[in-house]
């Protein structure tokens, strides 16, 4: 089946720094990716639609500034948290859809801590 | 705003028995997706609806979607350890746009 990969799985960073992580459809083409957040112990909160080749649209109360995101291509979105702070410490999970009104596939998820 | 109510919270049954799990929506959807996880892990695909009245199964795995499509369960016969996760269900009242709005989810444990 369709397969959605993200990376890093996990990483650690410093406040004030940046972080990226990447989303990629392995065998599809995906123009439309979705970003989620989710807290321990909580469920999945849709942060943006990432669309190819153009502006992603950012769910209300989402920092659009903080939370950057690039569709560069029809296989790979990338968000990238920026300056991060330990409020941002998150699991951040994307989704891709295999064709216009196909299934909607998760990745298995970027645990980001912040120190 | 759409809400979608999930129950039971959490569940725990003996190996081999039958459950229920449901999905509330309080508008009506364009698509229903149900999907497991493991805490701290990606989310995996099991099952869309988009039908009224749709019904789906995959081995030991049935879904059903109202004639409504504001409610949803997912049944699942002689359960497994295998079976034990954290199962979602997300709903897609934007217009089939892809973007979902999750349940709070319904932690299943089998006991051996």
């Amino acid at each position: 089946g369709a397969v959605v990969s993200q990376h890093p799985s996990r990483v650690i960073c410093k406040s004030g720094t940046s972080v990226k992580i990447e989303c990629r459809s392995l065998d599809f083409q995906a123009t439309t990716m979705f970003w989620y957040r989710q807290f321990p112990k909580q469920s999945l909160m849709l942060m943006a639609t990432s669309n190819e080749g153009s502006k992603a649209t950012y769910e209300q109360g989402v920092e659009k500034d903080k939370f950057l995101i690039n569709h560069a291509s029809l296989t790979l979105s990338t968000l990238t948290v920026t300056s991060a702070h330990p409020e941002d410490s998150s699991f951040y999970i994307c989704s891709a859809r295999a064709g216009g009104a196909g299934e909607l596939f998760f990745g298995e998820g970027s645990r980001l801590t912040v120190l | 705003s759409q809400e979608l109510e999930q129950s039971p919270q959490s569940l725990i049954v003996q190996e081999g028995k039958n459950l229920t799990i449901n999905c509330t929506s309080s508008k009506t959807l364009y698509g229903l997706y149900w999907y497991k996880q493991k805490y701290g892990e990606g989310l995996i695909f099991l099952m869309m609806l988009q039908k009224g009245g749709e019904e789906k199964s995959h081995e030991k795995i049935t879904a059903k979607l109202d004639e409504k499509k504001q409610q949803s369960s997912l049944h699942i016969t002689a359960s497994q350890p295998s079976h034990a996760g954290i199962y979602l269900c997300g709903g897609d009242g934007s217009g089939n746009t892809g973007k979902l709005i999750f349940g709070q989810g319904t932690t299943l444990q089998v006991k051996p």
